[in-house]
């Protein structure tokens, strides 16, 4: 079946370092891709998304390019801020459109001063 | 526009005894779903509805049922509460199609005893 791998966490940095968060999709098809974003205490939200190879989805300084011959969504940002610590959900959406996203386990990031 | 929206926000339940969690959308959206959270298993779909009066099941049913009996609300029920179903429920809803976001209310921590 579907399913989405992402690193393992915490990851810890100091404001203004650089961010990387590995994504890697097995499906079939072509999925639409999502990054989601869980702040302390909240819902999720939607951060970017790209719906077919070689897309960049982008928000809020955070970029990730649909790269189908790696089957990877990596989300980056090149200076993060203590207000970007949260959890960092990526999710794929099958090609049919009437299923429900499919989630990893979420990648939680600290950013410290 | 309240978006999407779960009542109750926290609640405390003996083993055995029954509750509902109550989903409400103002968004028109077709498509409602819900899910546990617990820590290191990322989001698991409980069940779904892609429209008033169907439901499906999702990865972790058991223990659980719902109802979809209008558009704008979805309720999920517990119907003999166990330790194990402790977690944080969230609610989302989206429009039909692959290219969809889903919205996410803010969640409802459940602590089983």
């Amino acid at each position: 079946g579907d399913s989405v791998t992402q690193m393992e966490g915490p990851v810890t940095l100091s404001e203004e370092a650089f961010l990387t968060i590995n994504c890697t999709y097995t499906a079939t098809g072509y999925p639409s891709l999502f990054w989601y974003v869980q702040y302390p205490g909240e819902g999720l939200q939607l951060l970017l998304k790209a719906t077919k190879a070689d897309d960049k989805g982008s928000n809020k300084g955070f970029e990730a390019t649909y790269r189908k011959e790696t089957t990877s969504f990596h989300l980056e940002k090149g200076s993060v801020q203590v207000s970007d610590s949260a959890v960092y959900f990526c999710a794929l959406r099958t090609t049919s459109g009437n299923t429900p996203l499919v989630f990893g386990k979420g990648t939680r990031l600290s950013v410290i001063a | 526009n309240a978006g999407v929206t779960q009542t109750p926000k926290f609640r405390v339940l003996k083993t055995g005894q029954s509750m509902t969690l109550l989903c409400a959308q103002d968004m028109n959206h077709e498509y409602m779903y819900w899910y546990r959270q617990d820590p290191g298993m990322g989001l698991r779909l409980i069940h779904y509805s892609v429209g008033e009066g169907t439901t499906a099941k999702g990865e972790v049913p058991d223990g659980y049922n719902v109802s979809r009996l209008k558009k704008q609300n979805f309720l999920l029920g517990l119907e003999s509460a166990a330790p194990s179903q402790t977690s944080v429920y969230f609610c989302a809803s989206s429009y039909s199609g692959r290219f969809q976001t889903q919205y996410f209310g803010p969640g409802t921590r459940l602590l089983v005893l």
